[in-house]
């Protein structure tokens, strides 16, 4: 039973196009986060939400909004892509306890490929 | 912000020798530094933790050592096996921001 899942796992798009990334946890956790992974490795935060409240918005462009219909879903929705958005996304979610994050469960990833 | 920095980032070892993996970290504030372990096509997974009160902390093959004076910290596995091929993250937070390391891609020759 997949504790975070996050789907499309692959997304191969046109530059200038909308997409959409969906995440669910089934874990009872009450912060959500996306991860954005470049070719590089390199694991930057892009936005965390605590029960459905945004608490961290890095320094990501407004092309990029995500949406928290409940405490398990965090959703992605990125407009106009550019082929610097290609990337693999992760969705994550923990327990955070005394202000801290705890530990982070990652979903598998969503590749996505900007053409 | 916070400001990770990890070497080395690539290390070969043979199976059964030891691993480490330093890190440091340039808020004094930081409080919890997690170790993550990635494998191919997956989300990264937490293999090791510690927080600021402690300076080191083992698990059976892995141990995790603190040093707040000099803001680093390091990852030591013993008895290296194959499946310890992977990329690890070094990490640092304090409150609900987690600020990776670049990462070290671990190679076990057999």
């Amino acid at each position: 039973d997949t504790a975070v899942s996050q789907t499309p796992k692959y997304l191969v798009t046109q530059m200038g196009n909308d997409k959409s990334i969906k995440c669910e946890q089934n874990l009872g956790h009450d912060t959500m986060y996306w991860y954005k992974q470049d070719s590089k490795k390199f694991l930057k935060i892009m936005f965390s939400y605590n029960n459905k409240e945004l608490i961290i918005n890095e320094t990501v462009p407004n092309r990029f909004s995500p949406k928290s219909p409940d405490k398990a879903h965090l959703n992605l929705h990125i407009n106009s892509l550019e082929l610097g958005d290609s990337a693999v996304y992760f969705c994550a979610s923990s327990q955070a306890h005394g202000g801290g994050t705890g530990e982070l469960f990652f979903g598998e990833g969503s590749r996505l490929t900007v053409l | 912000g916070e400001n990770v920095e990890q070497h080395p980032s690539t290390l070969s070892v043979q199976e059964g020798d030891s691993a480490v993996i330093k890190c440091t970290y340039s808020d004094s504030a930081s409080n919890y530094f997690p170790w993550y372990k990635q494998e191919l096509g997956k989300g990264p997974q937490l293999i090791i933790d510690i927080r600021s009160n402690v300076g080191e902390k083992k698990d059976q093959r892995i141990a995790v050592t603190l040093n707040k004076t000099a803001k680093h910290f390091s990852l030591h596995i013993t008895e290296t096996q194959p499946e310890d091929s992977a990329v690890y993250f070094c990490a640092a937070s304090k409150g609900p921001k987690l600020t990776f390391g670049t990462g070290t891609r671990l190679t076990i020759i057999p």
